[in-house]
């Protein structure tokens, strides 16, 4: 069965903090995607990831293809990163039909 | 960077007309767009996934006749709710799909439609 879990589920942390977000999936994927939900609803594709690490600023996405688990890290974090999270695995078993699998999101607030 | 242009962002309707939202791919062509439906604090459902110049795929669930989908071309997709109720209010994101690497698909998705029936 294809799916995504997401820890945590809520995350607060003080400003300048370095935060872990996980995300852990159940079958092979041919990507994982990293997402930015921000309060006013839009989302941003943050990365595409189907191995190894990116960097885009002050993220890093890495993922490990045998353990089925990807993390996003944010260092020095801001309160304008403050937003929801979401892992989405774009599951290899779709083939022909390819959607992503969503997680729960993380509910990311950076205190100043 | 590819742009996924949704409209309206937000509207308000009367129970039982019919409201249409629109998501334009600006620079790049969606073979495929993925429409969801977001509850708050919710993560995204996927309501139906639209192919250009075919009949869009629905989840089970959602009803086809009340969600009306049409791909006409490769760059527009629209989602029709039709006799709206205020039970589907609700934030509506549209997603477009375009290959990027051999099995391996980017997804642009749209700013957001609040629609709230009353």
């Amino acid at each position: 069965k294809n799916e995504v879990e997401q820890s945590p589920q809520n995350l607060t942390a003080q400003e300048g903090e370095f935060i872990t977000i996980n995300c852990s999936y159940s079958v092979g994927i041919s990507a994982l995607h990293w997402l930015q939900q921000h309060p006013g609803g839009g989302i941003v594709s943050l990365f595409m990831l189907s191995s190894g690490k990116k960097k885009h600023g002050r993220l890093i996405a890495t993922i490990n293809i045998q353990e089925k688990h990807s993390s996003l890290h944010i260092t020095a974090s801001h309160p304008r990163d403050s937003a929801v999270y979401i892992c989405a695995a774009d599951f290899i078993s779709n083939f022909g039909n390819e959607k992503l699998t969503f997680g729960t999101g993380t509910r990311l607030t950076i205190i100043p | 960077g590819a742009v996924v242009s949704q409209h309206p962002s937000w509207v308000i309707c009367k129970s039982g007309t019919s409201v249409k939202i629109e998501c334009r791919s600006l620079d790049f062509q969606a073979t495929t767009m993925f429409w969801y439906r977001q509850f708050p604090k919710q993560s995204l459902m996927l309501m139906a996934t639209s192919n250009e110049g075919s009949k869009a795929t629905y989840e089970q669930g959602v009803e086809k006749d009340k969600f009306l989908i049409n791909h006409a071309s490769l760059t527009l997709s629209t989602l029709t709710v039709t006799s709206a109720h205020p039970e589907d209010s609700s934030f509506y994101i549209c997603s477009a799909r375009e290959k990027r690497f051999r099995l391996r698909y980017g997804y642009t998705f749209g700013s957001g439609t609040r629609l709230t029936v009353v």
